[in-house]
Parts: C-alpha cells; sequence; structure tokens
C-alpha cells in the first residue's frame, strides 16, 4: 500500500535558527498537506499544496511539492519557541474516486526548539 | 476549530473490559475518522464513515468496531481492551468535496492496565 515517509524523526535546534523537515511518498499525490501538532495538542491543518513545483508560504514557513508530485518539505526560518511541536505530513489514499477523503500520513517530525 | 468533540477525554480501564469512545461533530460533515497515535508511528487509522451506517476499516482495525447511526456522531469500541491498545486516539472529520482536508478533535487519552 501507499506509504508516506518522514525525516528526520527529531529535530533539536537552537532557537533562531532554520528547520526543515522533509516527506516521501511511495506513490505519485494529487495534493499534499502539513499539519502541526502542538505538544499535547491535535493536529491542525497548515496548508495544502496541489501544483507541481509549487512553492506556498506563511510567515517563515515555506512548503514546497517537488515536481513529480511525490515529495515536499517544510523549511522554518529563524524557529521561535512557538514552532515547538510535531509536523505531520499526509497524502490522499485510496484509489481515484473511492479515497473517502483518506489520508496517509508521515511519521512525524518532533521539532524541539531551546532558547 | 471545528466544533468536534471526544468523550471521555481521559479513561484508564482495566484488561478485558469494553470501551467505548465517542466523537460528536456540529459541522454536518459526512466523512468521520478514527486514528491512534502512538510514538514513531504518526497518526494510523482505524475505521472511518463515509455516511450514516456506512462504515470502513484502516490500516490498524483489529480489535476495535465502529458505528455511527447519526452524522454527528461517531463511535468507537474497544471490545475487550488489552494493553496494546493504549494510546492517544484522535476522531477527525472531512467535508472532502474538493480538499480532503482533515479536522481534529482534541484526543482521547485511554490507558489499559
Amino acid at each position: 500500500g501507499q506509504q508516506v515517509m518522514q525525516i528526520p524523526q527529531y529535530q533539536h535546534v537552537q532557537e533562531g535558527e532554520d528547520f526543515t523537515t522533509y516527506c516521501n511518498s511511495s506513490t505519485t499525490l494529487s495534493n499534499i498537506q502539513w499539519y502541526k501538532q502542538r505538544p499535547g495538542g491535535h493536529p491542525v491543518f497548515l496548508i495544502q499544496l496541489v501544483k507541481s513545483g509549487e512553492v506556498k508560504k506563511q510567515k517563515r514557513l515555506t512548503f514546497q511539492f517537488g515536481e513529480a508530485k511525490k515529495n515536499s518539505s517544510l523549511h522554518i526560518t529563524a524557529t521561535q519557541t512557538t514552532d515547538v511541536g510535531t509536523y505531520f505530513c499526509a497524502g490522499p489514499s485510496g484509489a481515484g474516486g473511492t479515497s473517502y477523503g483518506k489520508l496517509t500520513f508521515g511519521q512525524g517530525t518532533i521539532l524541539t526548539v531551546h532558547p | 476549530d471545528a466544533g468536534i468533540t471526544q468523550s471521555p477525554r481521559h479513561k484508564v480501564t482495566e484488561t478485558g473490559t469494553p470501551v467505548t469512545l465517542r466523537c460528536h461533530q456540529t459541522e454536518n460533515h459526512r466523512y468521520m475518522y478514527w486514528y491512534r497515535q502512538d510514538p514513531g508511528h504518526g497518526l494510523r487509522l482505524i475505521h472511518y464513515s463515509y455516511g450514516v451506517k456506512d462504515t470502513d476499516k484502516g490500516e490498524v482495525s483489529d480489535g476495535y468496531s465502529v458505528s455511527r447511526s447519526k452524522t454527528e456522531d461517531f463511535l468507537l469500541t474497544l471490545e475487550s481492551a488489552t494493553s496494546s491498545q493504549t494510546s492517544v486516539y484522535f476522531c477527525a472529520i472531512s467535508d472532502s468535496g474538493v480538499t480532503d482536508t482533515q479536522y481534529f478533535g482534541p484526543g482521547t487519552r485511554l490507558t489499559v492496565l
């Protein structure tokens, strides 16, 4: 079945350093989504990328979707303590029009920011 | 945040006892999902529903059953809880008209002793 791999599993940075997490799918994706989960919280939708090679920015966060639509990355510039949490990528699972909105999630990258 | 609640939020139970977790939404979304979250495994789909009385298995469905008798409620039942089912359980909903974006409830932390 479809697999979505995410690396690294953990990342520890000093406040002000940059951070990147990478996501790779075993299959071509129609879109890819990113979610953030704060410690003790629930996953919250951040963004969706749909087009091949698409780049989107949200303040210090930059999201990219690969040309082959099988990989994606999230880059945070100048991390802050508020960036702490787990970042997940997710792609639609199931075939064609029968996916029922299901998503396959990567294992997540746990980001720790030291002040 | 989307109108999703989960109950109970925390539960401690003993091996062999039945447990039911409830997910309630006020968004009238068609699709509902149950996930479990364990360290190193991310979010794994247990069961999902694509309408009232329409449910199907996810990737880790063994030992779990679900029911959806109303649009707003999706129940997850552990018929006979085991220690391996100690986890954090999240419910999610989706309109899935175009984007497949999912909105998550606050989660239930279940401990099986």
